[in-house]
């Protein structure tokens, strides 16, 4: 079974600055699907970015992008020029490529609860 | 324009109580899921239906049963709650079975007292 790590339970980053949240998976798939979730205060989760793991070029998405390491089976969000409204816990997903057995569904890492400050 | 909704958002309830959660998508998807976000925020997938039909189901407890009207609408009803069903609720839709970005609702709280 594929499992997905998050390392960092909290991070801090000053407006205006970078940071970068860290996530490994598990998974003895050649073809699959990554996605950073964002879920603020109001619990809703919104989709922030997705990788293909066939396409070698990181996804970005605005401030947002994706240091995709497949050998090291390794996928950093970076976000730039935080903003206050960044402050929410971050999510990592892995999706299987397989549709049967149950594969077509969302494995999520632990979180990580990203503070933003002035 | 509401995507994916849940009603309701909110849900207190005692023990042993029957309740059921809505889920509608108006995006024309034709794969839905529900999954559990526990008091540690770890996210879970519980069932998935495609076209209707039950595809996954993540070992639940029997308590638990989906229903799946339309492709439209997918409902969690939970007999005999139990404290350890408190938790929040996501539904979440897909275009195709095969597609792979799903897009929640708002999440529905239960509690159980």
């Amino acid at each position: 079974a594929q499992t997905v790590t998050q390392s960092q339970p909290e991070m801090s980053v000053q407006e205006a600055e970078t940071v970068t949240l860290s996530c490994t998976y598990d998974t003895s798939e050649s073809d699959y699907y990554l996605f950073w979730y964002k879920q603020p205060p109001s619990r809703q989760m919104i989709l922030v970015i997705r990788q293909e793991a066939y396409k070698q070029q990181n996804a970005t998405e605005n401030r947002f992008s994706v240091n995709f390491q497949k050998a090291a089976k390794s996928f950093s969000l970076k976000i730039s020029d935080s903003q206050l409204g960044d402050a929410a816990m971050y999510f990592c997903a892995y999706r299987s490529p397989i549709l049967t057995g149950g594969g077509n569904k969302l494995t999520f890492g632990t979180g990580t609860q990203l503070k933003v400050e002035l | 324009d509401t995507a994916v909704s849940q009603t309701p958002k909110y849900l207190v309830t005692q023990m042993g109580n029957d309740k059921s959660i809505k889920c509608e998508q108006n995006l024309g998807h034709d794969t839905m899921y529900w999954y559990k976000q526990d008091s540690k925020k770890f996210l879970k997938i519980m069932f998935s239906y495609n076209n209707k039909e039950l595809i996954i189901n993540e070992t639940v407890p029997n308590r638990f049963s989906p229903k799946s009207p339309d492709k439209a609408h997918l409902n969690l009803h939970i007999n005999s709650l139990e404290l350890g069903d408190s938790a929040v609720y996501f539904c979440a839709s897909s275009q195709q079975w095969g597609t792979d970005t799903q897009y929640f609702g708002p999440g529905t709280r239960l509690t159980v007292l």
